[in-house]
Order: structure tokens, then C-alpha cells, then sequence
């Protein structure tokens, strides 16, 4: 069954250096998410992106976040100078259609020290 | 205000009895979708079930189901014959619109415990 696979699982970074986190959505989706979970706390909505660009982003996508999908598989979220609070676990997420059910990825959770 | 409210922090259900996590959602959009997604202990989200706005019949999948009701802006997840693996904190979402990327928005949650 197809899947949204994201790398790496754990990232440990210090405070202020930039991490990429990758993901690979399923093929033949065309509506990309990502999504954080702060430990403990409800999953908040970071960005939308379709057609190679943003269609919706929150406040907390501030200009330290960037997203981009570089080929025709990947699609990655870049903190540029990382922060504690960035700690969390980071989702990305996958759909073929907007109205449908958004497929997530394990989950990428980095910790900011 | 909260779009999504799920009112039960944390639930305890004898092994093979029913259970019904409640959620309750806020929106002035005529069309909208709702989500349940479950995440064990190991942190993945894993969809569950989904509600269209404008289905009339309520949604199963196998031993989930979804008690839409409109009215009240409920869509609440039944899980029948509950097992020791559903034990797991369990989200409720809801997508507005149907034009574009949309985000889900996702409510506190419920963490389910099954006892044996």
C-alpha cells in the first residue's frame, strides 16, 4: 500500500543551525501538508502547497520556514535558524484530491538543544 | 473559538465493548469534511474515517463508524468490539471548503486506554 515516508525519524540539531526535513508523498497525490505536534499537544497546521506553491500557511510559518519541492518525489520543510520551541514532531502529509482524506508520514521529530 | 472540541481527555473501556468518542465542530461553511485519525504510542497519524458534509448516510470502516449529526455539528467515532490494540489518542479534524489545498483543523484529542 502506498505510503508518505519521511527522513529522518529523530533529528537532534542545535539551537540557530538550519534542518531540512524530508518527505516523500504517495505518487499520484498532488496536494501537499505539513503539520506539527508540539509533545503533548494538538497537531497545528504549518502549510499547504499545490501547483509548486504555497496555497495556505499559518501564523507560526513565519520567514524561518520555507517549503519546496525540489523534484518530482520529494517535498521538503526547512527551518532556517532553529529555535526550542521548534521542538516537536513535524508531519508531512499527502492528498490526491482536496476534498479526501490526507494521508500523514510517521513523522519527523526534532529536537532543538 | 475552538472549531474542533472533544470534550473527553481520556476514556477506559473494557476489552470488546463499544466506545464512542465525542466531537463536537464549528463552521458557517455549507461544505466541510471531518476526520477521525488515531496515534499509537509510536506517534504516526492514522487515518480512520472521514464524513462529507453533504453525505446523508453516516460513514463505517469495519469496526469504525461515524454518528454524523448535522444539527447538532457532532461526528462522533464509534469503535465496536473494542480491542487492546485501539488503545491509542484518537483526533478529531475538520477540512472547510472545497477549493484548493485545504488544512485540516484537529481538536485536543482523546486518549483511549482498553483494559483487558
Amino acid at each position: 500500500e502506498p505510503e508518505v515516508t519521511q527522513t529522518p525519524s529523530h533529528q537532534v540539531t542545535q539551537m540557530g543551525q538550519e534542518v531540512i526535513l524530508r518527505c516523500v508523498p504517495i505518487s499520484n497525490h498532488l496536494y501537499f501538508y505539513w503539520y506539527r505536534q508540539i509533545l503533548g499537544q494538538k497537531v497545528e497546521f504549518l502549510v499547504s502547497f499545490y501547483n509548486n506553491e504555497i496555497s495556505e500557511k499559518s501564523e507560526i510559518f513565519d520567514d524561518q520556514f520555507s517549503v519546496e519541492r525540489p523534484d518530482g518525489s520529494n517535498f521538503t520543510l526547512k527551518i532556517r535558524s532553529t529555535k526550542l520551541e521548534d521542538s516537536a514532531m513535524y508531519f508531512c502529509a499527502s492528498s490526491r484530491v482536496p476534498n479526501t482524506e490526507a494521508f500523514f508520514g510517521q513523522g519527523t521529530r526534532l529536537t532543538v538543544v | 473559538a475552538q472549531k474542533i472540541t472533544q470534550t473527553q481527555p481520556g476514556m477506559f473501556v473494557q476489552e470488546k465493548e463499544a466506545v464512542t468518542l465525542d466531537c463536537t465542530y464549528d463552521t458557517s461553511d455549507q461544505s466541510y469534511g471531518l476526520f477521525w485519525y488515531k496515534q499509537p504510542s509510536s506517534g504516526e497519524m492514522i487515518f480512520l474515517i472521514y464524513q462529507g458534509s453533504y453525505d446523508e448516510q453516516n460513514a463505517t470502516e469495519g469496526r469504525y463508524s461515524l454518528n454524523f449529526q448535522k444539527a447538532r455539528k457532532s461526528a462522533n467515532l464509534v469503535i465496536s468490539a473494542s480491542q487492546l490494540g485501539d488503545s491509542a489518542m484518537y483526533f478529531c479534524a475538520m477540512r472547510e471548503g472545497i477549493q484548493g489545498a485545504q488544512k485540516l483543523v484537529f481538536g485536543q484529542g482523546t486518549r483511549l486506554t482498553i483494559n483487558p
